[in-house]
């Protein structure tokens, strides 16, 4: 079975840091890997992927995510963050040709302080 | 449609009534999904269809629960004699074909039974 682990509930960060949000996943087998973002009142929507090849993924909003799979971890990255990227972020795995369910961690809210 | 369409968006009922949610998916969407979500979790996989065909539905937690997609676009999730625990936000998303590394999804139903 495979599992997500955000360890991180929420995360307040001022205007223009950086910021990481943690995920951790568990499995046996080989996975793909996802962040999404929900903004209020909003669906999930793709911020970047992982599927194969290089380990450094970049996604939407010059948010970026490295693959460990020594450390079987997926953690998203931000160099400066705005305003506007106040949300809830979720960690997500799927298993390749396996019916396509997705694994979602239990997200990470983070909020941005001016 | 544009994007995933679900209704209603909210549905407050009491304890012992049958609802049903609906979920118009993205025009030419292959497969479309079921989750749900509870306050503070991540959205939890219920079911998932490829066209009308239910390929997966061993996270429908009991028999109260039922999706179906007759036609291969729109989909209805039931829930029978609803109890409070089924309280929560249910999310709807669809993907263009087969496994596409994204689902896209709806603003969501929430469900509160009284």
């Amino acid at each position: 079975a495979q599992s997500v682990t955000q360890l991180d509930s929420q995360v307040p960060v001022f205007e223009e840091a950086p910021v990481e949000l943690r995920c951790n996943y568990s499995s046996s087998v080989s996975v793909y890997l996802f962040w999404y973002v929900q903004y209020p009142n909003q669906g999930l929507q793709l911020l970047l992927k992982y599927l194969s090849g290089s380990t450094l993924v970049k996604g939407i909003n010059g948010f970026e995510a490295e693959f460990n799979k020594s450390q079987t971890s997926f953690h998203l990255r931000k160099p400066s963050v705005h305003i506007s990227d106040t949300a809830e972020y979720f960690c997500a795995v799927c298993v390749p040709n396996t019916g396509n369910q997705f694994y979602f961690g239990t997200g990470t809210s983070l909020t941005v302080i001016p | 449609g544009a994007g995933v369409s679900q209704s209603p968006r909210y549905k407050v009922t009491k304890r012992g009534q049958d609802v049903a949610l609906r979920c118009d998916p993205i025009s030419g969407h292959v497969s479309l999904y079921w989750y749900r979500q509870a306050l503070g979790q991540g959205p939890e996989f219920l079911t998932y269809f490829n066209y009308e065909a239910q390929q997966d539905k061993s996270g429908l937690p009991n028999d109260r629960f039922s999706a179906e997609r007759p036609e291969g676009s729109i989909s209805t999730l039931t829930i029978q004699r609803t109890e409070q625990r089924d309280s929560a936000m249910y999310r709807c998303a669809s993907s263009l074909t087969g496994f596409t590394g994204e689902l896209f999804f709806g603003e969501g139903s929430r469900l509160t039974v009284l």
